[in-house]
């Protein structure tokens, strides 16, 4: 049972373009969501993150969108940069406490 | 510099043969937790420790085993490793429960024959 969905595997975008990176959930109880980055050969990094009680949270190039009616995020980037390219993981917390549930992440590429 | 270092970054063992993985942060947290990375799954969570001598399942346990003696170690242990524990692994450790976020070493690829 998958509560947190990256239905998209990969992501190819173009240089300076917007980058739209989605994640559906299926648990209204989700407090917090939060995005993580992840290149080749290290582990994941933060991104950015937001509360349940928002609809957007904004960092720099990167925006995170959440739509609670239709229990779906979005992650913004914006223009994309060739160092975007990774893997991003969506993630998704209940209760206050760091258990996080993950989706299988979509690996971005930026095309120069 | 802010650190969670794990060992080893590679390993390839045989069926069987006891290994452990260690994991050490220099950032005085007192969450930590184990996650395994396999394709089109994501991250699951094998065991976490909220503090010393305090560890709890995730949501993968079977066969692992944790430890949490002091708070900077965090070491994994497969006491028989069986193929289907071929995966990447992660240690992490958190910053403050309020917000979830975690800081991860750079991961261990274990291959088990």
């Amino acid at each position: 049972d998958q509560q947190v969905k990256q239905n998209s595997p990969s992501l190819s975008v173009q240089e300076g373009r917007i980058s739209i990176l989605n994640c559906d959930y299926t648990n209204s109880m989700f407090d917090y969501f939060l995005w993580y980055k992840k290149y080749p050969a290290e582990g994941p990094t933060f991104l950015i993150s937001i509360s349940s009680i928002k609809d957007k949270n904004e960092d720099g190039r990167f925006t995170v969108f959440l739509n609670k009616s239709a229990k779906h995020l979005s992650l913004h980037i914006v223009p994309s940069q060739p160092g975007d390219s990774a893997v991003y993981f969506c993630a998704a917390r209940k209760d206050s406490n760091y258990q996080l549930i993950w989706g299988a992440g979509t690996k971005l590429i930026i095309k120069p | 510099e802010a650190q969670v270092t794990q060992n080893p970054r590679y390993l390839i063992t045989v069926t069987g043969k006891k290994l452990t993985v260690t994991c050490s942060q220099n950032m005085n947290h007192e969450y930590m937790s184990w996650y395994r990375q396999d394709p089109g799954l994501g991250l699951r969570q094998i065991y976490y420790s909220m503090n010393v001598e305090v560890t709890d399942k995730g949501d993968v346990p079977e066969g692992y085993k944790v430890s949490r003696k002091e708070k900077r170690n965090f070491p994994l242990i497969l006491e028989s490793p069986s193929p289907n524990q071929t995966s990447l692994y992660f240690c992490a450790c958190g910053k403050g429960a309020l917000t979830g976020e975690l800081f991860f070493g750079e991961g261990s690829r274990l291959t088990v024959l």
